[in-house]
């Protein structure tokens, strides 16, 4: 079984759209859960960082742990075409590495 | 804002040729990494290095890779004869700690150096 799933998509969407996106894992110690974007061609950039269970709200995005499911959320309200990229859900294993999912290509087109 | 920093953007190598990637990190950050990107895969880490030693290193960072500090400022992934599989996107990070806090152990990554081996 592969440590961290996640949808490749791609994912196309209307600007305004509500976006999902979302990662399963495997190993329930994983404590430290993360949400990078990644532009074509560049290198990923933060953009949430959860600790345990829980939502975490930043401007239009919110990001969900729900431990006991194994599973993790990203949502993007009023999505806008800046926000075509390829997003990455990444989990920290350890105190070193981080463990990334596929990533999901995501389209917002005007 | 800081960020770090790779050099050269692409590097266009043979088979069996050495390369050095650099990576200047960010200043008052005190560990390191390096991932891999094959395209159309995943980020996958490779190696993690702090106070000048390795510190954890995943199954593909085998006897060709090594990484050095040689100064303050760069850090360096060196692959002593590429194959063709080790084409990738690599990228350096960087982080101000391991522990500690909700941010100081951030992976801020560079834009990657794009390696082609021919």
């Amino acid at each position: 079984q592969k440590e961290v799933e996640q949808d490749p998509g791609p994912l196309s969407v209307p600007e305004g759209a509500i976006v999902s996106l979302n990662c399963t894992y495997s190993n329930s110690a994983f404590q430290y859960f993360m949400w990078y974007r990644q532009y074509s061609r560049k290198g990923p950039e933060l953009l949430m960082y959860t600790y345990s269970s829980g939502n975490k709200e930043d401007g239009r995005f919110t990001a969900q742990v729900d431990k006991s499911s194994k599973y993790i959320s990203l949502f993007i309200r009023d999505s806008q075409p800046s926000d075509s990229a390829t997003y990455l859900c990444a989990l920290r294993d350890g105190y070193n590495k981080l463990i990334f999912g596929a990533g999901t290509r995501l389209a917002v087109h005007p | 804002e800081p960020e770090v920093t790779q050099t050269p953007s692409h590097q266009v190598t043979q088979m069996g040729q050495e390369v050095i990637l650099r990576c200047v990190p960010i200043s008052n950050h005190l560990y390191f990494y390096w991932y891999r990107q094959i395209l159309g895969q995943k980020v996958e880490f490779l190696v993690s290095f702090y106070n000048n030693e390795i510190s954890e290193k995943s199954e593909i960072f085998d006897d060709q890779f090594s990484v050095e500090r040689p100064d303050g400022s760069n850090f360096t992934l060196k692959i002593r004869s590429t194959k063709l599989e080790d084409s990738a996107m690599y990228f350096c990070a960087s982080s101000e700690a391991v522990w500690g806090g909700r941010y100081t152990d951030t992976q801020y990554f560079g834009p990657g150096t794009r390696l082609t081996v021919l």
